[in-house]
């Protein structure tokens, strides 16, 4: 049963255009959202992320919308630039009952490519 | 700053050998976890710690076991590696709130 769903395998984008990554949850315990970015051959590196008392978040070129009542959250990057080519997880979190450690679930991530 | 440091960051094992995958960290953090990450999916969560001496399943644990001994060192132990067990293995700590710092990743092959 996949928690975090990102139904679109890959992306392709003008240099200069705005890039829109979609994220879909299913468990309503889920109270913060994150994006990682991830090269090939590397490890995902954090972008941003959003909590659930929020509606919007944004850092630079990067803003992340969520809407609760639908469950879903997205990502948008404007304006792209062809460095933005990576793989790009939602990732979602809910509190754990021992230690109260929260733990991330990740969807399978989208393929973004910026054409320049 | 090292981060997360994973070893070996390549290896292919035969059918029924075993290995240790290796996990430092000098943030200071006591959350840590295993992932992997298997072609087209995202990243499943094998075991995780919150702390020196305490550790616990995750998602997929089934052939896999780990200790954690010290704050620093997460290692993930396979005993009897199976093809199922191809992939990439994605170690990352944390302390609150939320963000993960991730290793650069051991890619496994199992034949």
């Amino acid at each position: 049963d996949q928690q975090v769903k990102q139904n679109s395998p890959s992306l392709s984008v003008q240099e200069g255009r705005i890039s829109i990554l979609n994220c879909d949850y299913t468990n309503s315990m889920f109270d913060y959202f994150l994006w990682y970015k991830k090269y090939p051959a590397e490890g995902p590196t954090f972008l941003i992320s959003i909590s659930s008392i929020k509606d919007k978040n944004e850092d630079g070129r990067f803003t992340v919308f969520l809407n609760k009542s639908a469950k879903h959250l997205s990502l948008h990057i404007v304006p792209s630039q062809p460095g933005d080519s990576a793989v790009y997880f939602c990732a979602a979190s809910a509190i754990l009952t021992r230690g109260g450690s929260e733990k991330l679930v990740f969807g399978k991530g989208t393929k973004l490519t910026v054409n320049p | 700053n090292a981060g997360v440091t994973q070893t070996p960051k390549f290896r292919i094992l035969k059918i029924g050998q075993s290995m240790t995958l290796q996990c430092t960290q000098d943030m200071n953090h006591n959350y840590m976890y295993w992932y992997r990450q298997d072609p087209g999916m995202g990243l499943k969560l094998i075991y995780y710690s919150v702390g020196a001496g305490i550790t616990d399943k995750g998602e997929v644990p089934n052939g896999y076991n780990v200790s954690r001994s010290t704050t620093e060192d997460f290692p993930l132990r396979l005993e009897l590696a199976a093809p199922s067990q191809t992939s990439v293995y994605f170690c990352a700590s944390t302390t609150e709130p939320y963000g993960y710092t991730f290793g650069s990743g051991t890619r496994l092959t199992v034949v």
